[in-house]
């Protein structure tokens, strides 16, 4: 158990729909980021948050957006969703200056029909 | 920018046999590397860092692998394996300063045949 806990593990909606993936993360890590896999694209990183703002953002669609709360746990949140979408999206947490040691969550399993 | 290849999609290995899983990574600065392992339907467990220091560093389950800089690989071995190491192998990179993102290889799926 790495100690990052996603919720749900698995959400099947429809085309044009939006969802949102929690994350919980290890007690003590500030930085929290999510990746999103898929068969053609592999594991691509989308967004990291420290401790509320934003850090760094990859190949984030804008239907795509995400937020860290002050309790730590971060919310990715997906809009307007196509077929394309479905992934695991995975998010892990680090605690910074600990040689960016990222802990993955179990992920939740987008199905996007 | 950093870039990881996996230089083999795939590795069929005979149980008690070793393995190797070769990684090359591309970067114009300074590095952490990492390998992932991903078992059948669950997350990604780490398997093994190189931050910095000796340049062979050992992990879970037996595994260990090699930095070697000026053919900037980090590839992954162990002498014997098991059934229960049939998994999926990410290679990862990221900059040791500044952005912290990981950078994944393709992948190595290994499967272990009795």
């Amino acid at each position: 158990d790495s100690g990052v806990t996603q919720t749900p593990k698995h959400l099947i909606t429809a085309t044009g729909q939006r969802v949102t993936l929690r994350c919980s993360p290890r007690s003590g890590d500030l930085s929290v980021y999510w990746y999103q896999q898929s068969l053609d694209q592999g594991l691509q990183f989308l967004i990291q948050y420290y401790n509320g703002e934003e850090r760094a953002k990859g190949n984030i669609l804008e239907r795509f957006s995400a937020q860290q709360f002050p309790d730590l746990h971060s919310e990715l949140n997906l809009s307007s969703l196509e077929l394309g979408d479905s992934a695991l999206y995975f998010c892990a947490s680090s605690l910074q200056g600990d040689g960016n040691i990222q802990y993955f969550g179990a992920g939740t399993r987008l199905s996007v029909l | 920018a950093q870039s990881v290849t996996q230089l083999d999609s795939q590795v069929p290995v005979f149980e008690e046999a070793p393995v190797e899983l070769r990684c090359n990574y591309s970067s114009s600065v300074s590095v952490y590397l990492f390998w992932y392992v991903q078992y059948p339907n669950q997350g990604l467990q780490l398997l093994l860092k190189y931050l910095s220091g000796s340049t062979l560093v050992k992990g879970i389950n037996g595994f260990e692998a090699e930095f070697n800089k000026s053919q900037t690989s980090f590839h992954l071995r162990k002498p014997s394996v098991h059934i229960s190491d049939t998994a999926e192998y990410f290679c990862a990179v990221s900059e040791s300063w500044g952005a912290q993102k990981l950078v994944f290889g393709q992948g190595t799926r290994l499967t272990i045949n009795p």
